[in-house]
């Protein structure tokens, strides 16, 4: 059964700065099915990342995903305000079907 | 605009059950794997559900397997999800999601509220 770590388990960063959020699979992740989601209180996910690199539609190029096999990275370049959230990774393929990390809460320093 | 409405959520007593639906729109609702999505208080998500655009193919993570029954009606462009024998740890937000081409839920519902409690 394949588990997704994300680490830190929080980020305290301020507005400008660069942040790097980890998440590493217990196996490799299938053909890189890998996705990044941010998620505010109150309100569903949303897709920022998915294919491990590629931006959904709508998604600010500020947010960049990166990785392979069983080591990914979340990079948000320079935060904004609207920024400071929870963000979890997700992975499509291998028992189970599908797999959410625990998350990493990004919070203002 | 893709728009997905979750309904039928609320307060039930373990062992008790529910029944989900899920009113798509803005999309050709048969052409994509649909799943239902749970959130616990200040967890992560987890899918505990998906079925394919033509519903021959199922998912069921193993925390609802036997318990719980997804199905869908495209004619009507709903998903639904039957659940059974509920307990207090399945208590959470449930959001139906859309699968996308590369298999990550590119839409989501508001979610609906499913407190199991006595």
């Amino acid at each position: 059964e394949i588990v997704l770590t994300q680490s830190p388990g929080t980020l305290s960063l301020s507005p400008g700065e660069r942040a790097t959020l980890s998440c590493r699979a217990s196996q490799s992740v299938n053909n890189n099915y890998l996705a990044w989601y941010q998620q505010k209180p109150g309100q569903p996910p949303r897709l920022l990342i998915h294919g491990a690199s590629s931006r959904a539609t709508g998604i600010p190029d500020r947010f960049s995903g990166s990785g392979s096999g069983t080591d990914f990275t979340l990079t948000v370049s320079r935060l904004e305000p609207e920024d400071f959230a929870m963000y979890y990774c997700q992975q499509y393929g291998s028992s189970p079907l599908y797999t959410f990390g625990q998350g990493t809460k990004l919070e203002i320093k | 605009e893709v728009q997905l409405l979750e309904s039928g959520g609320g307060l039930v007593q373990p062992g008790g059950s529910l029944r989900l639906s899920c009113a798509a729109s803005g999309f050709t609702f048969s052409s994509y794997v649909m799943c239902w999505v749970r959130q616990a208080p200040g967890k992560g998500p987890e899918c505990v559900s998906s079925i394919t655009g033509d519903s021959i193919y199922t998912y069921y993570a193993a925390s609802v397997k036997g318990r719980f029954t997804i199905s869908r009606d495209n004619s009507k462009n709903t998903l639904f999800l039957e659940m059974n024998n509920l307990r207090v740890d399945d208590t959470a937000i449930y959001y139906c999601a859309r699968r996308g081409s590369t298999y990550a839920f590119d839409y989501w519902g508001q979610g609906t509220l499913v407190p199991v409690s006595s």
